[in-house]
């Protein structure tokens, strides 16, 4: 398996655009889990999504943010408005709560997001 | 609520000596301790983990502890080599059952000079 997949790697726009990260889990996981990571703050979970329902967004900082999953095999995260203080590395992750391997949480490689 | 404290924030160590990371959790609950290294510009990478039926686990130079009477639990690497530098969290899962959810510890920085 190719492992989580996220596009753009890096993203670079404007404060008040529409900023939208992508990702693919990897096969047959039944989570999925969005985080931030930042220096001040560390590693964030914004929210997280259990068979494509979302189950906690407690971590989601404000309206500007909302998240989907359409489907078993793809989630987007947007920002709109985008804002400077959202530049950080935002990654996804996935995992399949069965068995032997459960709670076991798979990294993408993140997006860099800088907002001017 | 829950939460994994880390310790220390920063560690530096001489090339073949020994790493020790600490964290604590506070939900009596959590039941699978994961540890993962991050090296720059890349995602965090599961490196070994222990379930709560076990004390202790090894893979090669590096070894996880579990105490949960103290709720605790530590990683250690021997032989510590340069490609050992970079950030490890730990994390817990999330007491309430099956949810899939981690709580993870501040991160440690590890730096390991030649």
């Amino acid at each position: 398996d190719a492992g989580v997949i996220q596009s753009p790697r890096h993203e670079v726009t404007e404060m008040g655009q529409e900023v939208t990260l992508r990702c693919k889990p990897i096969s047959g996981h039944d989570y999925l889990f969005w985080y931030r990571q930042t220096m001040m703050r560390g590693l964030e979970l914004l929210i997280y999504f259990n068979n494509n329902v979302p189950i906690d967004d407690s971590g989601m900082p404000e309206d500007r943010f909302s998240a989907k999953m359409p489907n078993a095999s793809f989630s987007t995260l947007k920002i709109q408005p985008s804002e400077p203080r959202d530049s950080a590395v935002y990654f996804c992750a996935s995992s399949l709560m069965a068995g032997t391997s459960a709670y076991e949480q798979y990294f993408g490689p993140g997006t860099r997001l800088t907002v001017t | 609520g829950e939460n994994v404290e880390q310790h220390p924030s920063t560690l530096s160590v001489q090339e073949g000596d020994s790493a020790v990371i600490k964290c604590t959790y506070s939900d009596s609950a959590s039941n699978y301790f994961p540890w993962y290294k991050q090296e720059l510009g890349k995602g965090p990478q599961l490196i070994i983990d222990i379930r709560s039926n076990v004390g202790e686990k090894k893979d090669q130079r590096i070894a996880v502890t579990l105490n949960k009477t103290a709720k605790h639990f530590s990683l250690h690497i021997t032989e510590t080599q340069p490609e050992d530098s970079a950030v490890y969290f730990c994390a817990a899962s999330s007491g309430s059952s099956n949810t899939g959810k981690l709580i993870f510890g501040q991160g440690t920085t590890l730096q390991v000079k030649p």
